[in-house]
């Protein structure tokens, strides 16, 4: 098993509310990621990290911030959650180098009403 | 082109037969390839690495075929329990643009009684 946590698993919250989304993992992966991903749909980058003090905006324009301030710490933050948040967010980790594989989390799934 | 393209499918097979996926990716540089399980509302799973010589775990089967720009997977005798969607993952491996994974759309695969 993965050695990667999300929380929380779930969550359901009022428009405008700020949210920070957390993800761990204890493997010493250089690389993190986060994911979107809608029910029955492709995965889309959001954010990357190669290491502490190192994020990237991923491929899908998103109003969420990350940080690295830990190697196995990698926060997601809304700072005013809207409707069309409403997905389900992955990360994942990896080591730095060829044919190493990404391990994700089981993912939190956010509902903003 | 899409940088990794994949018939989305559904593919609909019953128990026991032998169904094959291809994937096509645009980035000749590409050196890591992978096949990920994604089952519903779950997080995506790795199932198996590609790698050049191909190679075989058991019933799942991949192939890598360069000039080409494709990889194959090869599920054989299906099981219900394979019904899932199946994602190819592709990466430059190293260099710059080696934190890039890029994840094709998926191929939906039904295993029925």
């Amino acid at each position: 098993e993965a050695d990667i946590y999300q929380t929380p698993r779930y969550l359901v919250i009022g428009t405008g509310k700020k949210i920070t989304l957390e993800c761990s993992q204890t493997m010493g992966h250089d690389k993190m990621y986060w994911y979107q991903q809608d029910p029955g749909m492709e995965l889309h980058l959001i954010h990357y990290s190669y290491g502490v003090n190192s994020t990237e905006k991923g491929d899908l324009s998103s109003e969420s911030t990350v940080s690295r301030i830990r190697t196995e710490h990698f926060p997601l933050t809304l700072e005013s959650a809207r409707p069309s948040h409403t997905s389900q967010y992955l990360c994942a980790s990896r080591f730095i180098g060829p044919n190493t594989e990404a391990f994700f989390g089981q993912g939190t799934r956010l509902t903003v009403v | 082109r899409k940088e990794v393209e994949q018939d989305p499918g559904p593919f609909n097979v019953p128990e026991g037969a032998t169904v094959a996926f291809n994937c096509t990716y645009s980035n000749s540089a590409s050196q890591s390839f992978f096949w990920y399980r994604q089952d519903c509302r779950k997080e995506p799973k790795l199932l198996m690495s590609v790698y050049s010589s191909g190679n075989e775990d058991g019933r799942f089967t991949a192939q890598l075929n360069r000039a080409s720009q494709y990889i194959s997977l090869l599920i054989r005798d299906s099981k219900l329990s394979d019904s899932a969607t199946y994602l190819c993952v592709v990466s430059p491996g190293s260099g710059a643009g080696s934190y890039q994974l890029t994840f094709g759309k998926g191929t939906k695969l039904s295993v029925i009684p």
